[in-house]
């Protein structure tokens, strides 16, 4: 079975700040990663995804995530945060080897300080 | 969002009504999703429909009830809802969940906010 876990319900970071959104995951064979943004009342936005190769994956407004494969973590990071960064933020994991639906975590609050 | 488009985006409805959530994806995908988004809860998998067929029903009341006439469209039908069915209801499509070794993104509709009264 795959799972997801996002250990912070919220993170607080202020702005101008570096952040960083923790995850890890659990799966048996090789791992697609993504990353998903909810603004308050919308729909899941998707920001990155990480497939194979390079281990820093580039995505939608200035975000990127790092890919540990020892640490079984895909953390998303920014250098620099904005008060428009704050938002609910969901990492999902799908086994690359066959059929498994995406499995998404609870989610992590940002919450970016002027 | 434009590529997946949700109607209504907010709906009030008595315990008694009947009411419908309509989901259209414009990306050419083969698959839809009916997701439930409460507060302080994690997101709930509900439907998924590959191919216009029924593929996952994760324990759902029967007082819900998909439809998913061609690929491009998928229903929800709500009859006598309780108050406890109020929350967020997110559509998504992806291009084939059943292909193993795609990467099968999912992409989000706005929601609709349901109020049950």
């Amino acid at each position: 079975a795959q799972s997801v876990a996002q250990p912070e319900d919220q993170v607080n970071v202020a702005e101008g700040n570096p952040l960083t959104v923790k995850c890890t995951y659990s799966v048996s064979g090789n791992p697609y990663l993504f990353w998903y943004v909810q603004y308050p009342n919308r729909g899941l936005q998707f920001l990155l995804k990480y497939i194979t190769g390079d281990n820093l994956v580039k995505g939608s407004y200035g975000f990127e995530a790092e890919f540990n494969k020892s640490q079984t973590s895909f953390h998303l990071k920014k250098p620099s945060a904005l008060v428009s960064d704050s938002a609910l933020y969901f990492c999902a994991v799908r086994d690359a080897g066959g059929y498994q639906k995406v499995t998404f975590g609870t989610g992590t609050k940002l919450q970016v300080i002027p | 969002e434009t590529g997946v488009t949700q109607t209504p985006r907010h709906l009030v409805m008595g315990m008694t009504n009947k009411k419908s959530l309509k989901c259209e994806q414009h990306l050419g995908h083969n698959a839809m999703y009916w997701y439930k988004q409460s507060a302080k809860k994690p997101l709930e998998l509900m439907f998924v429909y590959s191919l216009e067929e029924r593929v996952e029903n994760n324990s759902v009341p029967s007082r819900f009830s998909p439809e998913c006439p061609n690929s491009s469209h998928l229903f929800l039908h709500l009859h006598t809802l309780q108050p406890e069915d109020s929350a967020l209801y997110l559509c998504a499509s992806s291009q084939d969940p059943y292909s193993g070794g795609t990467t099968d993104t999912q992409y989000f509709g706005p929601g609709t906010r349901l109020t049950v009264l």
